[in-house]
C-alpha cells in the first residue's frame, strides 16, 4: 500500500509570510498532484508534476517534484487570505489511470489578514 | 475541463434511512469514481462507475451499502444504504481526463447522519 504523508497537518500564518508544505512518501509516483479544496468544494487540480526533480511555478506557488520521485514540496511565497484552504497531494502508481492515486490526509491553511 | 454538478450539495439523515447522491457531468466521460473524505482523513476512493456494467468496489466498500448506477456516459448515481453516524461524510464524484490523467472533482456532497 502506498502512503503520503504531508506536513504540516495545519499552517496558521499572517498575511505576507512564505510557507512550505512536504508531500512525503516511501513508495516512488509516476507522478504527483497538487490539489486545493476549499469550504463546501471538491479539491482543484493545481498542478501536475511528472518529471524527477521538476519544478513548476504558478504564480506565487511553487511546486517541486523530488529527484527519486519520492516527494513533493508546494511553496507560497507572500501569502493571501485567498490562499486560504486545505491543500492535497495525491500521487499516481505505476498501473494505468489515475483511480489509482493515492491522496495525502491534507495540509489545513489559514492565512490571516 | 468538465464541469461536475452533484446533488444534494448537503443533507441531514435520520440512521437507518438511505440516501441517493447524484452526479452529472456536462461532457460524455468514461471513467467516473466516488470517494469518500471523513472528517481529518483523506479521501478514499469507493468504487469506479462503469457505464453498462457493475460498478468496481475498492477494498473496504461492498455494492449492498453503496449500490452505484451509471446509466450513460454523463451520469451516475450513489446510495448510502442503511445509514449509521460512521456514515457522516463528504461524498464526492469525480472524473478522469484521459489524455492526461488529471481529476476534476464535483462540489461534493455533505452527509450528516444523526
Amino acid at each position: 500500500t502506498q502512503l503520503l504523508e504531508q506536513s504540516p497537518q495545519f499552517l496558521s500564518i499572517q498575511e505576507g509570510e512564505n510557507l512550505t508544505v512536504y508531500c512525503n512518501s516511501s513508495s516512488v509516483f509516476s507522478s504527483l498532484q497538487w490539489y486545493r479544496q476549499e469550504p463546501g468544494e471538491g479539491p482543484v487540480l493545481l498542478v501536475t508534476v511528472v518529471t524527477g526533480g521538476e519544478v513548476k511555478k504558478l504564480k506565487r506557488l511553487t511546486f517541486q517534484f523530488g529527484d527519486a520521485r519520492k516527494d513533493s514540496s508546494l511553496h507560497i511565497t507572500a501569502a493571501q487570505p485567498g490562499d486560504t484552504g486545505l491543500y492535497l497531494c495525491a500521487g499516481a502508481g505505476s498501473g494505468a489511470g489515475s483511480y489509482q492515486l493515492t491522496f495525502g490526509k491534507g495540509t489545513k491553511l489559514s492565512v490571516i489578514p | 475541463s468538465a464541469v461536475i454538478s452533484q446533488k444534494p450539495s448537503r443533507d441531514i439523515c435520520q440512521r437507518g434511512t438511505s440516501l441517493t447522491i447524484q452526479c452529472q457531468v456536462d461532457s460524455q466521460v468514461t471513467m467516473m469514481f466516488w470517494y469518500r473524505q471523513q472528517p481529518g482523513q483523506s479521501l478514499t476512493l469507493i468504487a469506479t462507475a462503469n457505464q453498462g456494467s457493475e460498478a468496481t468496489y475498492e477494498s473496504g466498500f461492498v455494492i449492498d451499502k453503496f449500490p452505484i448506477s451509471r446509466p450513460n456516459l454523463t451520469f451516475s448515481t450513489l446510495t448510502v444504504s442503511n445509514m449509521s453516524p460512521e456514515d457522516s461524510s463528504i461524498y464526492l464524484c469525480s472524473v478522469e481526463q484521459l489524455s492526461t490523467g488529471e481529476l476534476f472533482f464535483g462540489e461534493g456532497s455533505r452527509l450528516t447522519v444523526l
